[in-house]
């Protein structure tokens, strides 16, 4: 069975600095991994995805993540953070060949002006 | 760009009452979804739909629940007599082929009274 991990509940950090919000998961093959972002009242928008290739992949609003086999983690990452980030995180996989998307349970990130 | 949408954008609707969460994926996407998500809380995956039949559903989707694809562009979640418990926001998503990612619509807050 595939499950994801967030291990922050929160992660809070000062506008211009860089961030990290972590995910490792689980799954009994090779995996799609995912990252979501929400707004408030809001569904869910597609960040980036990594299916295969590069371990480093790049996706919308300066966001990346880097895939790592060995330590099975997909971190998320910004260079310099936005107030604007603040919202909402999710990291989802799914197993190659699978049906469903599993999600984490969100990690909140807070960036302070 | 092609969106998900998702009617009505809140229903409230007492104990007991059956209640129909309509979608309209994305027109040349062949997966089909319905997750909840209670109190901005995890994302819970409920029901996966491919080629007009369930491929795979969770232990929350019991009998209590059934999804239908009516007509070519419908993908609709009956709660047949709903509970207290069942209050969520409720999201539908579809995604292309193999390695997509999946996108969702704005969701449905569902309060039963």
């Amino acid at each position: 069975a595939q499950s994801v991990a967030q291990p922050e509940d929160q992660v809070n950090v000062a506008e211009g600095n860089p961030l990290t919000v972590k995910c490792t998961y689980s799954v009994s093959g090779n995996p799609y991994l995912f990252w979501y972002v929400q707004y408030p009242n809001r569904g869910l928008q597609f960040l980036l995805k990594y299916i295969t290739g590069d371990n480093l992949v790049k996706g919308s609003y300066g966001f990346e993540a880097e895939f790592n086999k060995s330590q099975t983690s997909f971190h998320l990452k910004k260079p310099s953070a936005l107030v604007s980030d603040s919202a909402l995180y999710f990291c989802a996989v799914r197993e190659t060949g699978g049906f469903k998307t599993i999600f984490g349970a969100g990690t909140r990130l807070f960036v302070k002006a | 760009e092609p969106e998900v949408t998702q009617t009505p954008s809140h229903q409230v609707t007492q104990m007991g009452q059956e209640v129909i969460l309509r979608c309209v994926p994305i027109s040349n996407h062949l997966y089909f979804y319905w997750y909840r998500q209670i109190l901005g809380q995890k994302v819970e995956f409920l029901v996966s739909f491919y080629n007009n039949e369930i491929s795979e559903k969770s232990e929350i989707f019991d009998d209590q629940f059934s999804v239908e694809r009516p007509d070519g562009s419908n993908f609709t979640l009956k709660i047949r007599s709903t509970k207290l418990e069942d209050s969520a926001m409720y999201f539908c998503a579809s995604r292309g082929p193999v390695g997509s990612e999946a996108f969702f619509g704005q969701g449905t807050r569902l309060t039963v009274v």
